[in-house]
C-alpha cells in the first residue's frame, strides 16, 4: 500500500497556465506539507497544514494555493505557471508534532517532476 | 542563518571504503529533534533515522551509524563499506519543539564507485 502519493508524476506544461498537484496519504496523519525541491536540489518547505487548517505559509508567490478537502489530501495548484516554477514538489505527512511528546518523521511521496516550457 | 549546514556537496569513494557525511546545526530551543534521509537517484525521499536532542547514544543500524555530539552540534553519519547503491544524495534535517517544520541541509551528493 502506498503511504503518501501524488498525482501526476510528471506535468510538462506550457507558461501561463494553471495546474493542479494532488497529494493523498492513508497513514492516519493529521499534518500534511508541500516542499519544493529545485535543480540544486535543495528543499524547501511552502506549506503546512494540520486538520485542514494552514499553519505554515512561506514565502511563496500567491499563485500557488494549496488547498485540503479533508486530512488525507492536500492538493497544490498552481495559477499563471512561470519558468521558474519548474521544480520537483514533494507532498508529506506527518502525525500533528504539537501533540506527540515525541517529533515524528515526515513520509514523503514520490514527487512531481514539473516542467514549465 | 542556516539551520542545517552539509557543508561537503559532493563526495566520491570507491566500493567498500567507509565514508562520513557531517551534519552541523543550529538552533536555541533544548528539545529539538535530527534526521536523515537518502534519495537516490530514483528521486524518493526515504527516511533513515530520527534523534531527539536528550538521546546522545550513538546509533548503528547495519553499515549505518549515527554519531550524534550535542557538544559540537553534529549530527554525523557514516557508511561503512559503502556499495554502489548507497549512491544517493543524504539531507540532514531539524525540527524544533518550537515549530512543526524541518529544516533541510543542502544535502550530500553520494557517488560510490564501483
Amino acid at each position: 500500500d502506498t503511504a503518501v502519493s501524488q498525482t501526476p508524476k510528471y506535468l510538462v506544461t506550457q507558461m501561463g497556465n494553471d495546474k493542479s498537484i494532488k497529494c493523498e496519504q492513508n497513514l492516519g496523519h493529521d499534518t500534511m506539507y508541500w516542499y519544493k525541491q529545485d535543480s540544486k536540489k535543495f528543499l524547501k518547505i511552502m506549506f503546512s497544514y494540520n486538520n485542514k487548517e494552514l499553519i505554515i505559509n512561506e514565502t511563496v508567490p500567491n499563485r500557488f494555493s494549496p488547498k485540503s478537502p479533508d486530512k488525507a489530501h492536500l492538493n497544490l495548484h498552481i495559477n499563471s505557471l512561470e519558468l521558474g516554477d519548474s521544480a520537483v514538489y514533494f507532498c508529506a505527512s506527518s502525525q500533528d508534532p504539537r501533540l506527540t511528546l515525541s517529533y515524528n518523521e515526515q513520509f514523503f511521496g514520490p514527487g512531481t517532476r514539473l516542467t514549465v516550457l | 542563518a542556516q539551520k542545517v549546514t552539509q557543508a561537503q556537496t559532493e563526495i566520491s569513494v570507491v566500493e567498500k571504503e567507509d565514508v562520513t557525511l557531517d551534519c552541523v546545526y543550529e538552533t536555541r530551543d533544548t528539545t529539538y529533534y535530527l534526521f536523515w534521509y537518502k534519495q537516490p537517484p530514483s528521486g524518493e525521499l526515504v527516511f533513515l533515522i530520527r534523534r531527539n536532542s536528550f538521546d546522545e547514544q550513538n546509533e548503528i543500524s547495519g553499515r549505518y551509524s549515527w554519531n550524534f555530539q550535542k557538544s559540537t552540534s553534529s549530527f554525523n553519519f557514516t557508511i561503512t563499506a559503502s556499495q554502489v547503491v548507497d549512491s544517493a544524495v543524504y539531507f540532514c534535517a531539524l525540527s524544533e519543539s518550537t515549530g512543526n517544520q524541518f529544516y533541510f541541509g543542502t544535502g550530500t551528493s553520494l557517488t560510490v564507485i564501483p
